[in-house]
């Protein structure tokens, strides 16, 4: 069974603090790693990740994949209010008989930045 | 503009009764899902569509039920089986390209409360 294991569950910091969040992983076939930010509504998508120790950056994010090891993070520098959100880690894998992909999503952390 | 849309945003139900939650895209994609997120959890697959009249049972398909009629809607049918119906729907779209990386792109989601 595909597992997604994230960590911390939940974490509190001041703005202008760096945080790092984690994600490991238990799939079989896997195709890509893709990271979502979820406030009061519906995830957004950050990042997708497919090799290996190519870091991804987007503002104040960044994402990278370590396919060795089988996990991911997500750092966010010079944290701001309004990155506190839950952040969900999901998997994508292959489905059996090459019919499509499917994502398994991890449980999230929980992000408060305080003022 | 292209997109998914959910409704209703709030929708309140009697214990017994069936409701029918709307997912309709019009972004061309072939696969669509319906996932389920409560407190402190992440996302839970309910049901799949890879193609119009075909869609599979996902992790927690109990108590629910799918129609794919047609390319553009997954309606969501929570039945009265459900155990413990409360919780925050999320419909997803993706172009299915079997073996390719697909994103998936969220609704705004629909949170149903049963009283």
């Amino acid at each position: 069974e595909d597992k997604v294991v994230q960590s911390p569950l939940s974490l509190v910091v001041h703005e202008g603090d760096t945080v790092t969040l984690n994600c490991s992983y238990e799939v079989t076939n896997f195709r890509s790693l893709l990271w979502y930010k979820q406030e009061k509504k519906a995830p957004t998508f950050l990042f997708m990740l497919t090799s290996s120790g190519i870091e991804k950056k987007s503002g104040r994010l960044s994402s990278i994949l370590d396919k060795k090891e089988l996990f991911s993070i997500l750092n966010i520098t010079a944290t701001q209010t309004g990155d506190s959100a839950v952040y969900l880690c999901a998997v994508e894998a292959l489905i059996h008989n090459n019919a499509g992909n499917m994502l398994t999503f991890g449980g999230g952390t929980r992000l408060m930045v305080k003022p | 503009d292209g997109g998914i849309t959910q409704s209703p945003k709030y929708l309140f139900r009697k214990e017994g009764q069936n409701v029918t939650l709307s997912c309709e895209q019009n972004l061309n994609h072939d696969a669509m899902y319906w996932y389920r997120q409560d407190p402190g959890q992440g996302l839970r697959l309910i049901y799949y569509s890879q193609i119009v009249n075909d869609f599979q049972k996902g992790d927690i398909a109990e108590g629910y039920s799918v129609s794919r009629e047609k390319k553009e809607s997954f309606p969501l049918t929570v039945t009265s089986a459900q155990k413990n119906p409360t919780a925050f729907y999320l419909c997803a779209s993706s172009i299915q390209q079997g073996g390719g990386r697909d994103t998936q792109y969220f609704g705004p989601g629909t949170r149903l409360t049963v009283l």
